[in-house]
């Protein structure tokens, strides 16, 4: 089955910078990467994905890279802002039918004013 | 688009009780449904992917027995979650796929569930 290690859990960084999160994961028959952005007491919300075809996504503040060969794919995020603060994850498919997103450990960020 | 939405958003129930989630895709019909559960500070785990009319199909460790799932329609999975115990107090998470395998799943906003 599939393993997705994400790093690392928690990320504190000043408002205005930029911040990274990494993700590998371990099928290959893997083809798509999503992540999610999830807020105290809610259901995780989609921000980003991206599919093996292509190496990188942009979308605003948010970037996502995958390196296929390496098995490992980053979340970006750009001069970043207070409300940018939650817990995210990265999520990859789960055995090679493709049955069901397994997300990573998760990591919260904080950015600070 | 793409809207799933759960029911109730917190329940508190008594232990040896139980309670029944309704997760239901608004706008879109579901093929694929899938369960959920995070405890605090944790990730989601996976509990259980059902397809419509079909029975469900739960991960290792999870008891099928005691979490009921029912995927009457396109647009509607229930969770049944019998005898309750305190530890399955959680937060349950249920998400909905319109499309094939390793296609964009939606997630409801979640169902705490606290068992006294």
């Amino acid at each position: 089955g599939e393993n997705v290690e994400q790093h690392p859990s928690t990320l504190s960084v000043q408002e205005g910078d930029s911040a990274v999160i990494k993700c590998t994961y371990s099928d290959s028959a893997s083809n798509y990467f999503p992540w999610y952005k999830q807020e105290l007491g809610k259901g995780p919300q989609l921000i980003i994905d991206i599919r093996s075809n292509v190496g990188e996504k942009k979308d605003q503040r948010i970037a996502v890279t995958l390196n296929k060969t390496a098995k490992h794919f980053s979340l970006h995020i750009t001069e970043t802002q207070p409300e940018d603060s939650a817990v995210y994850f990265c999520a990859a498919y789960y055995n090679q039918a493709g049955t069901a997103l397994i997300f990573g450990k998760g990591t919260t960020l904080s950015v600070s004013s | 688009g793409a809207v799933v939405s759960q029911h109730p958003s917190w329940v508190i129930c008594k232990s040896g009780t139980s309670v029944k989630i309704e997760c239901r895709s608004l706008d879109f019909q579901a093929t694929t449904m899938f369960w959920y559960r995070q405890f605090p500070k944790q990730s989601l785990m996976l509990m259980a992917t059902s397809n419509e009319g079909s029975k469900a199909t739960y991960e290792q460790g999870v008891e099928k027995d005691k979490f009921l799932i029912n995927h009457a329609s396109l647009t509607l999975s229930t969770l049944t979650v019998t005898s309750a115990h305190p530890e399955d107090s959680s937060f349950y998470i249920c998400s909905a796929r319109a499309g094939g395998a390793q296609s964009e799943q939606y997630f409801g906003p979640g169902t705490r569930l606290t068992v006294t």
